[in-house]
Parts: C-alpha cells; structure tokens; sequence
C-alpha cells in the first residue's frame, strides 16, 4: 500500500514570494490534514479536510495561507506571502475517519524562507 | 495553552534497559491518546495508542498506561534498542465529532546507547 506522498521534499523562497505544496493521501482515506512542524515544536494542526469539505481550519492564517481538495482526494497548501516565521516543515496526513482512527504522515516539505 | 506537555525534552537509556516517556494533558475531553515515532528527515509514524475506557495497552515491546485521573500517559519501550533512538511525540483528540483533529506534545529525543 502507497503512503501519503508530499511534494517537493525541500523548498526555499524569499519572504514575500509565494509557495504550493502538494499532497496525495492514501487511497480511500477521507480526512486529510495539514500540520505545521516548527523546528522544537510538536505538528500544528492547519487545516483538516473530510473529503472535500473543511472540517476545521481555525487555525490557519487565512490572510496567507489557502488550502484546497476540490475533488476529495490530493490537496494543494499555498502560502502567499510567505514571512520568515513561516519556515518549518509541513506535513500532510490522512486517516480513514476522522473519529479514533490513527493519521498516516507524509514526508513534509521543509519549507526555508529567507 | 499548551494542551499536550511532554516535560522531557530528551532522554538517555542503555540498551536492553526500560526508556519511559511521559506525557500530561490539560484537557479533560480528550479521550484518545496515541505515541508517534519520529526519525530525522522523515514524517511521524504511528506506534500505539490507547483509548480512555482502557488503562493499558501493550504491542510487543511498547506498552502504554493512562492514568485519567491524574491526566497523565506513559510509553514503555522495554527492551529498548538502538533502533528506538528517535523523537517520540505524544499526541491527543476527542472521540468524535467533527473535533478529530490530533493535539501534539513538542516530543522527547530518546537516545539508545549500544
């Protein structure tokens, strides 16, 4: 069985570009979620997606970041513009549900702005 | 707020001996708990998780106690091995709901001296 796979690996911008990271969630899984890893911290949850539909995003900065899942499988995170606190690793993950079944991470991208 | 505290930032243990990682939460709601392993450059993977009905859970070499009344969990590695060495984060959510989202503790660094 696939994982969850994230691309690109590795990523560095200027503050003020923008950037898309893209993920593909395990087949059949209907929640996907986007954590935020700053480098010390445990995964901050961003974004939570039951098939298409935004479970929860109360803490996603809006005013900078989008994130989408139009057809209930891959997703896309955009950041713009991005600022230097924003530099961390992004991780996406899926699950079957989203009651107590365990999340299946991706890679991340390790996103560098300077 | 932190809501999920792991205290130990790093922890030291010789193989074949018993490593034991902790973890607090705030959060009287919370009712499923899970310990994910992590290594460097790659995403979380899940190792074991317990529910609030239960106060122990244990596959093969990790066991995991909860003691609700004094909302604090503990993961047993035992025997630990150099294969263990990772950062381990200690994660929890509410059954349920459109809630599932997972809540995680910033990790412990285990370290296993051959």
């Amino acid at each position: 069985e696939a994982g969850v796979a994230q691309s690109p690996r590795y990523k560095i911008i200027e503050k003020r570009q923008s950037v898309a990271f893209w993920c593909n969630p395990i087949s059949g899984h209907a929640t996907l979620y986007w954590y935020q890893q700053i480098l010390g911290q445990g995964p901050k949850l961003l974004i939570q997606f039951q098939n298409n539909g935004v479970v929860d995003d109360s803490q996603l900065p809006k005013d900078r970041f989008s994130a989408e899942r139009l057809k209930g499988v891959d997703s896309t995170l955009k950041i713009q513009p991005a600022k230097l606190e924003d530099s961390a690793v992004y991780l996406c993950a899926s699950s079957l549900g989203h009651t107590n079944t365990e999340a299946f991470f991706g890679q991340g991208t390790r996103l560098t702005v300077v | 707020d932190q809501q999920v505290k792991q205290n130990s930032p790093s922890l030291s243990v010789q193989e074949g001996r018993i490593s034991i990682l902790n973890c607090d939460y705030t959060n009287s709601m919370f009712d499923y708990f899970l310990w994910y392993k992590k290594y460097p450059a790659e995403g979380p993977t899940f190792l074991i998780s317990i529910s609030s009905i239960k106060d122990k859970n244990e596959d093969g070499r990790f066991t995991v106690f909860l003691n609700k009344s004094a909302k604090h969990l503990s993961l047993h590695i035992v025997p630990s091995q150099p294969g263990d060495s990772a950062v381990y984060f200690c994660a929890a959510k509410r059954y349920g709901g459109s809630q599932g989202n997972l809540i995680f503790g910033k990790g412990t660094k285990l370290s296993v001296k051959p």
